[in-house]
């Protein structure tokens, strides 16, 4: 059974830090990654996918890697700004025969002060 | 459209009461998802539908629970007799072939009184 861990569960920081969150795995059978952020009460935004065969993505200040073998996965925000306080999730997609299923960590609630 | 839809956005209901979710998705995605999520938690996957057929149902999915997929297009979830326990936020996500990335919906929240 596929497990996710996120890794800090809370994280809070002043605005302009660089920041690093962690996303780990269990089966490394899995056809992507998906990194999400949530807002308080909302729905799930779609931040970053990485295909099982990629090692990163970027999209503007926010860069996520990925290394299958080990399990792994990074999500790295540059120069945070308050807006980027939210939960952010990761989801691995299953191989095999549960393709298509989305598998969650329990997410990093991150703060940003001003 | 450009995105996932889901109605109602919120509703109340006493334990017992049946209750019915709608989900549009985005309209060329051939794959249609039921997640729910509870305060603190990350989204736990329900069932998911290729077109009209449903293809995985979660051991969470109980037999009050029933999901379909009419012609392949919008999806409803139903709950009958509904106890507490089954208050969450229920999201419907779609995407496009296998490996595709998921759009979400702003989600159904449950609340049984």
């Amino acid at each position: 059974k596929q497990e996710v861990t996120q890794i800090p569960a809370a994280l809070s920081v002043p605005e302009g830090e660089n920041l690093v969150l962690n996303c780990s795995f269990t089966d490394s059978a899995i056809y992507n990654l998906q990194w999400f952020r949530q807002d308080p009460g909302k729905g799930l935004t779609s931040l970053l996918l990485i295909q099982s065969s990629q090692r990163e993505q970027t999209s503007g200040r926010l860069n996520a890697s990925l290394d299958k073998s080990s399990g792994r996965s990074t999500l790295y925000i540059a120069a945070s700004q308050p807006g980027d306080s939210a939960t952010y999730l990761c989801a691995v997609q299953a191989g095999g025969t549960s393709y298509g299923k989305l598998t969650f960590g329990q997410g990093t609630i991150l703060t940003v002060h001003p | 459209d450009t995105g996932v839809s889901q109605d109602p956005r919120h509703k109340i209901t006493k334990r017992g009461q049946n209750v019915t979710f709608r989900c549009d998705p985005i309209s060329e995605h051939n794959r249609l998802y039921w997640y729910r999520q509870t305060l603190g938690q990350g989204p736990e996957f329900l069932t998911y539908f290729q077109n009209e057929a449903q293809l995985e149902k979660s051991r969470l999915l109980s037999d009050r629970f029933s999901a379909e997929r009419p012609k392949g297009s919008f999806s409803t979830l139903e709950i009958q007799r509904t106890e507490q326990g089954d208050s969450a936020m229920y999201l419907c996500a779609s995407s496009l072939g296998l490996a595709g990335e998921l759009f979400f919906g702003e989600g159904s929240r449950l609340t049984v009184l």
